[in-house]
């Protein structure tokens, strides 16, 4: 199976940072890629399929860039609504993976 | 509007079984594969399951595979998790999620709110 890495685990920032969160799969998964956020108590929501397409909705400061193995959610300038967890998530293989999730928390 | 209902959720003991269901609506249910998800307390997600629109292809995780059984009712436009043996590891909320295409390489869309599965005695 694929193994998917994120870091860092915790993230500690301020409103207005730019912030960046790695993911690496443990073999090319092209750009089979999604990244996830999640709020204390809800579903998770999609941000980005195929690695860099944003869906509709997400604000402009998220981006998503990387195939291959190596792949990067950035936020321009964190804002308050951004404190959440993150995971990416293979779907290259039928048998999908996540990451174990960064969570962004308040500096 | 698409929405996704998770139930089923239950206190079990350790080697019982449970049957999660997950009523689809506001699309065309049977045009799409449907997963199911789950989160233990304070941890991270895991892909569980998943059945491709016509329900003729499945596949699962090792944690699960041979005592879980994903499945679907086109005509109830219901997605189902039979879980057989569990065990106290298997204690989490349990989300369906719709799957953007029918089989494949595809994002998971929509997500219900999830089903509290725990298992202990």
């Amino acid at each position: 199976d694929i193994q998917m890495t994120q870091s860092p685990s915790t993230l500690s920032a301020s409103v207005g940072d730019r912030v960046t969160i790695t993911c690496r799969a443990s073999q090319s998964i092209s750009s089979w890629l999604a990244w996830y956020q999640q709020k204390p108590g809800k579903a998770p929501k999609l941000l980005f399929h195929k690695a860099s397409s944003l869906e509709s909705g997400v604000p402009s400061r998220f981006s998503g860039s990387g195939s291959g193995t190596e792949f990067t959610l950035t936020i321009s300038s964190l804002q308050p609504d951004d404190f959440a967890t993150y995971y990416c998530q293979q779907y290259n293989s039928y048998s999908r993976t996540f990451g174990q999730g960064t969570k962004v928390e308040i500096k | 509007e698409v929405q996704l209902v998770e139930s089923g959720g239950d206190l079990v003991q350790p080697g019982g079984s449970l049957r999660l269901s997950c009523a689809a609506s506001g699309f065309t249910f049977s045009t799409y594969a449907m997963s199911w998800v789950r989160q233990a307390p304070g941890k991270g997600l895991e892909w569980v399951s998943v059945i491709s629109g016509s329900g003729g292809s499945t596949d699962y995780a090792d944690s699960v595979k041979g005592r879980f059984t994903i499945s679907r009712d086109n005509s109830k436009n219901t997605l189902y998790l039979q879980m057989n043996s569990l065990r106290a590891e298997d204690t989490a909320v349990y989300y369906c999620a719709k799957e953007r295409g029918a089989y494949g390489d595809f994002p998971l869309d929509y997500w219900g709110q999830g089903t509290l599965v725990t298992v202990s005695s």
